[in-house]
């Protein structure tokens, strides 16, 4: 079945360590993007990529970094530069819709990520 | 920039009742389209409806319909029928410029729905 596969499923990390996190998809799908969700927020963007070897900043970038070097792969790494990196990431994909607009975005289920 | 907010932090309903959840948008352009999305406790995200802004008539999807009211920016979700399995976070959804293609989405800060038997 096609989908989106994020691993670790849980991740523990000390202080001061980077840590990157998987977001794989076998849907063809060309965008992909990270998003991290804290209690009580919605999710908010960290990074997309629309097309391989080209992505873009979110509203939070800072302290994360990523890469598109194939188009089923979008790893998110957390630097030690990321003040608080405790929170659940969500990783998705989507392809250009019939219907302009319509392009429904896939989400993986996602990293715990918890800073010790 | 765009903006989604979601005023009800929690609702309960009771099973079988239907329910809405609010949702209002503040956007500049004239082409944009509207998600729901549900996110039980496991975490993952599941699509819901969607509404693009040229629409005309509100989007439904078996027991969820989308009340759309262009004139009050507003996107509420309503569910028929609750059942049990309907206890979850809610988050509306926005993108605007809708021939940009693949542009991320914005999302709310979601609704607690919880169904009591």
């Amino acid at each position: 079945d096609g989908g989106i596969t994020q691993s670790p499923k849980y991740l523990f990390r000390k202080e001061g360590q980077n840590v990157t996190l998987s977001c794989e998809q076998n849907l063809n799908h060309d965008a992909m993007y990270w998003y991290r969700q804290d209690p009580g927020q919605g999710l908010r963007l960290i990074y997309y990529s629309q097309i391989v070897n080209d992505f873009q900043k979110g509203d939070i970038a800072e302290g994360y970094s990523v890469s598109r070097e194939k188009k089923e792969s979008f790893p998110l790494t957390v630097t030690s530069a990321q003040k608080n990196p405790t929170a659940f990431y969500l990783c998705a994909s989507s392809t250009r819709a019939v219907l302009s607009g319509a392009n429904v975005l896939t989400f993986g289920a996602g990293s715990r990520l918890t800073v010790l | 920039a765009q903006k989604i907010t979601q005023t009800q932090p929690g609702m309960f309903v009771q099973e079988k009742e239907a329910v809405t959840l609010d949702c209002t948008y503040d956007t500049s352009d004239q082409s944009y389209g509207l998600f729901w999305y549900k996110q039980p406790s496991s975490g993952e995200m599941i699509f819901l409806i969607y509404q693009g802004s040229y629409d005309e008539q509100n989007a439904t999807e078996g027991r969820y319909s989308l009340n759309f009211q262009k004139a009050r920016k507003s996107a509420n979700l309503v569910i028929s029928a609750s059942q049990l399995g309907d206890s979850a976070m809610y988050f509306c959804a926005m993108r605007d410029s809708l021939d940009s293609g693949n542009t991320p989405l914005v999302f709310g800060k979601g609704t607690r729905l919880s169904v009591i038997a």
